[in-house]
């Protein structure tokens, strides 16, 4: 039963251009959620959390966006840069818990 | 510093080997993990401490075993693998979940391992 799910294996994007990323969630509890980018045969790298209290947070480039009711989070880089050439993970946790699930995985390739 | 650094970087190891994998932060986390990820997939969380108590084992076969000898210490001692063991093995840490509302995971590099 997966938990957490990114239903686009894959997405390109021009440089320059808005990339979205989608996340999926089946568990109410969850109240918690990150974005993660990940290179090969390196650790995920964090990129930018939201709480549940919220529906948008922003950092720099990269701003995730929270639907509660629709359970469904996303995640937009604008612009899209060749450096983020990269997978990118969604993760899902409750609160006071230590367990974080992740999501399938998109791979992101912006074309310069 | 954010970091959570993980040693070795690459292990081959054969089905009868001992080894182990070693992780450290000095962030001053209280709690630490250990994932698994195969090619394509997303990370698996293993094991989990708090307070170097072990918190989470998730059904993980005996032959992975978890240790906590100081608040930044982690390690995975490695004991009769099978090849299908072979993935790489992330080490994170975050802040104590029970008192704080957030909390990050903070990742190392990984370890890549093969076994033979």
């Amino acid at each position: 039963d997966q938990q957490v799910k990114q239903n686009s294996p894959s997405l390109s994007v021009q440089e320059g251009r808005i990339s979205i990323l989608n996340c999926d969630y089946t568990n109410s509890m969850f109240d918690y959620f990150l974005w993660y980018k990940k290179y090969p045969a390196e650790g995920p790298t964090f990129l930018i959390s939201i709480s549940s209290i919220k529906d948008k947070n922003e950092d720099g480039r990269f701003t995730v966006f929270l639907n509660k009711s629709a359970k469904h989070l996303s995640l937009h880089i604008v612009p899209s840069q060749p450096g983020d050439s990269a997978v990118y993970f969604c993760a899902a946790s409750t609160s006071g818990t230590y367990k974080y699930i992740f999501g399938t995985g998109t791979r992101l390739k912006v074309l310069a | 510093d954010t970091e959570v650094t993980q040693t070795p970087k690459h292990l081959v190891m054969g089905m009868t080997n001992k080894k182990s994998l070693k992780c450290e932060q000095h962030m001053g986390h209280r709690a630490m993990y250990w994932y698994k990820q195969k090619a394509k997939k997303p990370p698996e969380l293993m094991f989990v401490y708090s307070y170097e108590k072990l918190s989470i084992n998730e059904s993980v076969p005996s032959r992975f075993s978890p240790e906590c000898p100081n608040s930044s210490l982690l390690n995975l001692h490695l004991h009769a693998l099978q090849p299908e063991d072979s993935a790489l093995y992330l080490c994170a840490s975050s802040q104590d979940r029970a008192t704080s509302y957030t909390g990050e995971l903070f990742f190392g590099e990984g370890s890549r391992l093969t076994v033979l």
